[in-house]
């Protein structure tokens, strides 16, 4: 079945403890790219990827990371979360850019105290 | 930045016709997408404009208008689970790979 799978769905953390929340996509898409959504609010952009080894930032970078080192994985690093990064994570793809139809996964719910 | 402005709530009636409008900065326009989220889930693609005119899919259909800056989603023969929120989301030619979303609309459908 061609999918977006996130790991974790949900976890609750500490402010400063390093995660990482991992994104794969099985259907070879070039395009992967990370949003976060807050209440009331649609999906703002944290960093996108065009294809391996080529990131670059969205319109909310900052306190994350990302790396692209094969194509079918993107993860999301949070190297010192802290609690306004509390929020619902989604990962999508899409096969060329960003303009094609993006495939979302089920979204990473995290909670940081 | 590039605003995109869409109604925060709508309702309407079981059966009946409904239209979501959106508007955007018309530089560097890429194209125009909706996406439909029900609570809790992920968003799912509806539609894709980059022309304009209207596209139409089954109950679905979506209406761009580049030197307006304008599309709507128009919903008909509603039925309960249309009950959602509706994403607008514009690609600008600056970055193939950047998008922006509205702050969506959520559209609630009642008997």
């Amino acid at each position: 079945e061609a999918q977006v799978t996130q790991n974790p769905r949900y976890l609750i953390t500490v402010t400063g403890k390093k995660l990482t929340v991992t994104c794969s996509q099985n259907m070879n898409h070039e395009y992967m790219s990370w949003y976060r959504q807050d209440p009331g609010l649609g999906l703002r952009q944290i960093y996108y990827s065009m294809n391996v080894e080529a990131t670059d930032k969205g319109d909310v970078p900052e306190g994350y990371k990302v790396s692209r080192k094969e194509k079918r994985n993107f993860p999301l690093i949070l190297e010192s979360p802290s609690p306004n990064q509390t929020s619902l994570y989604f990962c999508a793809s899409s096969l060329i850019k960003g303009s094609d139809e993006q495939f979302f996964g089920p979204g990473t719910r995290l909670t940081v105290l | 930045g590039q605003n995109i402005d869409q109604p925060t709530e709508m309702t309407a009636t079981e059966g009946a016709i409904v239209q979501i409008n959106c508007t955007y900065q018309t530089s560097g326009f890429n194209g125009l997408f909706w996406y439909q989220q029900h609570a809790g889930e992920a968003p799912t693609f509806l539609s894709y404009n980059v022309l304009d005119g209207l596209e139409e899919k089954g109950r679905f259909s979506s209406f761009l208008s580049r030197s307006k800056g304008y599309s709507y989603l128009l919903l008909k023969e509603l039925q309960m689970k249309d009950s959602a929120s509706y994403l607008c989301a514009v690609f600008y030619n600056t970055n193939a790979g950047k998008s922006t979303f509205g702050d969506g609309t959520t559209l609630t459908v009642k008997p």
